[in-house]
């Protein structure tokens, strides 16, 4: 268990609909990235944020947004769903942003778009 | 921007060794990172380098080279367990890059 939380675990939803995943950093990790893989895809990094200010933006789509509250855990909006939104997303935590600090991973949340 | 190269698959046999590379060209770099992942699973650190050299952990090492955008992940004494995906990734400033990862099929 690396100590970061995602909900919910799966999600099936039909196309054009809004969908919002949650994650929770491991205790004490302030920044928080994330992630989208497709089937037999790579990690397409998104975003990332670090105590609640966004920091970083990958090839994050104009219909998805993120944010990160000052308790530290983030949600990842997903809007007018499309069939091709469908991926395993996955938060990652580290201390910091920092060179020597690693990122661990929740087990992500599949999501199903019909 | 960032372009992580590593070879798409490859397969050994059980109590062999393997290595792995991985080149990059990014604009920044501030370390790399070797991951595992098994199918359908969580992606978990194996190892860190951000000075050139040969870190070892056990049965994983990691090399980097910076001046030539390279490094390779060894795997020893393979096991039917090490069957994942691994994942080479560069850190440049707030972002952690990941390469498209490497499938390692290892065989009786």
């Amino acid at each position: 268990d690396s100590g970061v939380t995602q909900t919910p675990k799966h999600l099936i939803t039909a196309t054009g609909q809004r969908v919002t995943l949650r994650c929770s950093p491991r205790s004490g990790d302030l920044s928080v990235y994330w992630y989208q893989q497709s089937l037999d895809q790579g990690l397409q990094f998104l975003i990332q944020y670090y105590n609640g200010e966004e920091r970083a933006k990958g090839n994050i789509l104009e219909r998805f947004s993120a944010q990160q509250f000052p308790d530290l855990h983030s949600e990842l909006n997903l809007s007018f769903l499309e069939l091709g939104d469908s991926a395993l997303y996955f938060c990652a935590s580290s201390v910091a942003t920092g060179w020597n600090t690693e990122a661990f991973f929740g087990q992500g949340t599949r999501l199903t778009v019909v | 921007g960032q372009n992580i190269d590593q070879p798409t698959e490859m397969t050994a046999t059980e109590g062999a060794i393997v290595q792995i590379n991985c080149t990059y060209q990014t604009s920044g770099f501030n370390g790399l990172f070797w991951y595992q992942q098994h199918a359908g699973e969580a992606p978990t650190f194996l190892s860190y380098n951000v000075l050139d050299g040969l870190e070892e952990k056990g049965r994983f090492s990691s090399f980097l080279s910076r001046s030539k955008g390279y490094s390779y992940l060894l795997l020893k004494e393979l096991q039917m367990k090490d069957s994942a995906s691994y994942l080479c990734a560069v850190r440049n400033d707030y972002k952690l890059s990941f390469g498209a990862g490497t499938t390692v099929t290892v065989r009786a």
